[in-house]
């Protein structure tokens, strides 16, 4: 299995409040990726990184910061949680080359109440 | 927008059966992935296809890529109760290192 880890597994957050989500690879891999996933809507990306301290917005990323500091750690923050970003976030890296598989870490339930 | 959408949302067949799912997508695109995630788990990849290949097998899997459609289906042979899960296609926007999800299709396999 790909070294990936997501950290917290679960966290309950205030509305306001901000929040940061810790993912964490082994791989040395350049590409990492946040998701999030909500019933009906599949996987939607909300940013991705190409590299220490370039990354990109995706689909779905407004309320949502990310920072590369590190090959090996990509951190998506949300600088005031609302209850509309109860979700599950999910991170992946993609293996090196263009035709690769990407790897999932185990996800993150996050619910702001 | 995403740029895969998996039809038919949900498939119910019995154990023996073929599934069969098919992913539409909007961009060019390098490679089509297909990932499958069990219930509350991470996703796993299944199979990539090439922009140039029109047919790729893997086991019970079949995967084919019409690009002049836009769109890829994923065969599943001979069902197992085990293969129960959601399926989604992956593709790579223009090429990029974008990769974008569509919705998914839950395949429920009934013993």
């Amino acid at each position: 299995d790909a070294g990936i880890t997501q950290s917290p597994r679960h966290k309950v957050t205030e509305t306001g409040t901000p929040v940061t989500l810790r993912c964490h690879q082994t791989e040395n891999h350049r590409y990492m990726y946040w998701y999030r996933q909500d019933p009906g809507h599949g996987l939607r990306l909300i940013h991705y990184s190409y590299g220490v301290k370039d990354t990109d917005k995706g689909e779905v990323s407004d309320g949502y910061s990310v920072s590369r500091s590190k090959t090996e750690d990509f951190l998506l923050t949300l600088e005031s949680a609302t209850s509309s970003q109860t979700s599950v976030y999910f991170c992946a890296i993609l293996g090196p080359g263009r035709n690769t598989e990407a790897f999932f870490g185990q996800g993150t339930r996050l619910t702001v109440v | 927008s995403q740029q895969g959408e998996e039809d038919p949302q949900a498939l119910s067949i019995q154990e023996g059966e073929n599934a069969t799912m098919n992913c539409s997508y909007k961009t060019s695109i390098n490679n089509l992935q297909w990932y499958r995630q069990n219930s509350g788990r991470g996703l796993v990849h299944l199979i990539l296809i090439r922009s140039n290949e029109r047919e790729k097998h893997s086991g019970r899997l079949r995967v084919t890529l019409d690009t002049s459609k836009k769109s890829s289906s994923l065969l599943i042979t001979a069902s197992r109760a085990a293969d129960t899960a959601s399926y989604f296609c992956a593709t790579d926007q223009g090429g990029s290192e974008k990769l974008v999800f569509g919705k998914g299709t839950k395949l429920t396999v009934n013993p």
